[in-house]
């Protein structure tokens, strides 16, 4: 089955405490994303990656890190959490580069900074 | 002006009605569009494409409007099930294949 998978689900951390979101997708998708999702401002990109070893700036990155040395995996880090990261964290996947092609999200990390 | 916007809503519609809500895009290089259901606390899924032509699945209907720069979603015959948030994406070919996501409309279909 075709899937993207996030882990943890669920997480409440404390402030400065790194935490890692990991993201795997089983379809050899090239492009993969992470988004956050706040009430009242939709899904804003974080960081995306066309390919293996290539990362770009979504348009909220700041205190986050990614990294993509397989295809298959994009984690999330957060090297130092703060309250203001709490948020319902997406990933996504897509092939041929994004272009036209159906996104696949995995089912979502609700994350809060104490 | 916004990249893609989209009424918020909510829009609350009785059963069996056909409801429609639009969303416009600012850039006029914008190559592919979609329309994603999301409902709450889960993950985003794809409803359909849409096509320069057109295109319908069931009671769903999507069209592009490039003149004026918007898309459109019609649901006919509304469903208990078809309440949820929708989401207009927008893909962006001339920059780095940005895709857009608008903020989504909400809709609740009532008994």
């Amino acid at each position: 089955e075709a899937q993207v998978t996030q882990n943890p689900r669920y997480l409440i951390t404390v402030t400065g405490k790194k935490l890692t979101v990991t993201c795997s997708q089983n379809m050899n998708h090239e492009y993969m994303s992470w988004y956050r999702q706040d009430p009242g401002l939709g899904l804003r990109q974080i960081y995306y990656s066309m390919n293996v070893e290539v990362t770009d700036k979504g348009d909220v990155p700041e205190g986050y890190k990614v990294s993509r040395k397989e295809k298959r995996n994009f984690p999330l880090i957060l090297e130092s959490p703060s309250p203001n990261q709490t948020s319902l964290y997406f990933c996504a996947s897509s092939s041929g580069g994004s272009s036209g092609n159906t996104i696949y999200f995995g089912e979502g990390s609700w994350l809060t900074v104490v | 002006r916004k990249e893609v916007e989209q009424d918020p809503g909510p829009f609350n519609v009785p059963e069996g009605a056909t409801v429609a809500f639009n969303c416009t895009y600012s850039n006029s290089a914008s190559q592919s569009f979609f329309w994603y259901r999301q409902d709450c606390r889960k993950e985003p899924k794809l409803l359909m494409s849409v096509y320069s032509s057109g295109n319908e699945d069931g009671r769903f209907t999507a069209q592009l409007n490039r003149a004026s720069q918007y898309i459109s979603l019609l649901i006919r015959d509304s469903k208990l099930s078809d309440s949820a948030t929708y989401l207009c994406v927008v893909n962006e070919r001339n920059r780095d294949d940005k895709i857009i996501f608008g903020k989504g409309t909400r809709l609740h279909i009532l008994p």
